[in-house]
């Protein structure tokens, strides 16, 4: 069984300041990828970073990093010098068990970039 | 290149009514799947397409019917409303890709749908 656990509903940073939101997984597959998306307040997924499993290193986007820890489980997204266009939900995904480039999905987090 | 569309944008239902959901992608993707979201979770896969006639279930599938006739385009079903129903809508699309690459789906702008 597949699992995402994203245990901050919310946060807050101030703006240009680094944030990082957290992302536990837990799955049977040896291969897996985990994703991040950012959902701002018109409602689109946008896709921000991508891990594969056996990537050698943290996956860099411009200001968005993914602080992979594979024997911890974790995958947390690093948002670096905030911008108050960073205020949204974000949700860590991972390739899903039913193949055909599904995702499963956590419950997001609501980050407010404060002026 | 229009990606992924989306029609309606909002859609208010009256309990036992039907509708179908329009999705459609001219990326020529392979793959295509619809999800919803309700308030507090993520987004939960519904039902998706690996090909043109071929469609499978979801985590959430009851309620719903696909089909897929097209390439492009892969409509959602719903035969007879019900409140639990009342979500957000999102179709996505992609890229038949080997597990482990980085094939991202693409989604549509959602479908507000409200049952009353």
């Amino acid at each position: 069984a597949q699992k995402i656990t994203q245990t901050q509903p919310g946060m807050f940073v101030q703006e240009k300041e680094a944030v990082t939101l957290d992302c536990t997984y837990d799955t049977s597959d040896p291969s897996y990828g985990l994703f991040w998306y950012k959902q701002p307040s018109s409602g689109e997924m946008i896709f921000l970073i991508y891990q594969g499993s056996y990537d050698q290193q943290n996956a860099t986007e411009g200001r968005y990093s993914l602080n992979f820890q594979k024997a911890r489980k974790s995958a947390n997204l690093v948002i670096s010098a905030s911008q108050l266009g960073d205020s949204a939900m974000y949700f860590c995904a991972m390739r899903a068990t039913t193949g055909a480039n599904n995702l499963f999905f956590g419950t997001g987090t609501r980050l407010t970039v404060i002026p | 290149n229009a990606g992924v569309t989306q029609t309606p944008k909002f859609q208010v239902l009256k309990t036992g009514q039907s509708m179908t959901l329009q999705c459609a992608q001219d990326m020529n993707h392979e793959y295509m799947s619809w999800y919803r979201q309700d308030p507090g979770m993520g987004l939960r896969l519904i039902h998706y397409s690996v090909g043109a006639g071929i469609t499978d279930q979801g985590e959430v599938p009851n309620g719903y019917n696909v089909s897929r006739s097209t390439t492009e385009d892969f409509p959602l079903r719903l035969l007879s409303a019900a409140p639990s129903q009342t979500s957000v809508y999102f179709c996505a699309s992609s890229y038949a890709g080997v597990a482990g690459r980085t094939d991202t789906q693409y989604f549509g702008p959602g479908t507000r749908l409200t049952v009353l």
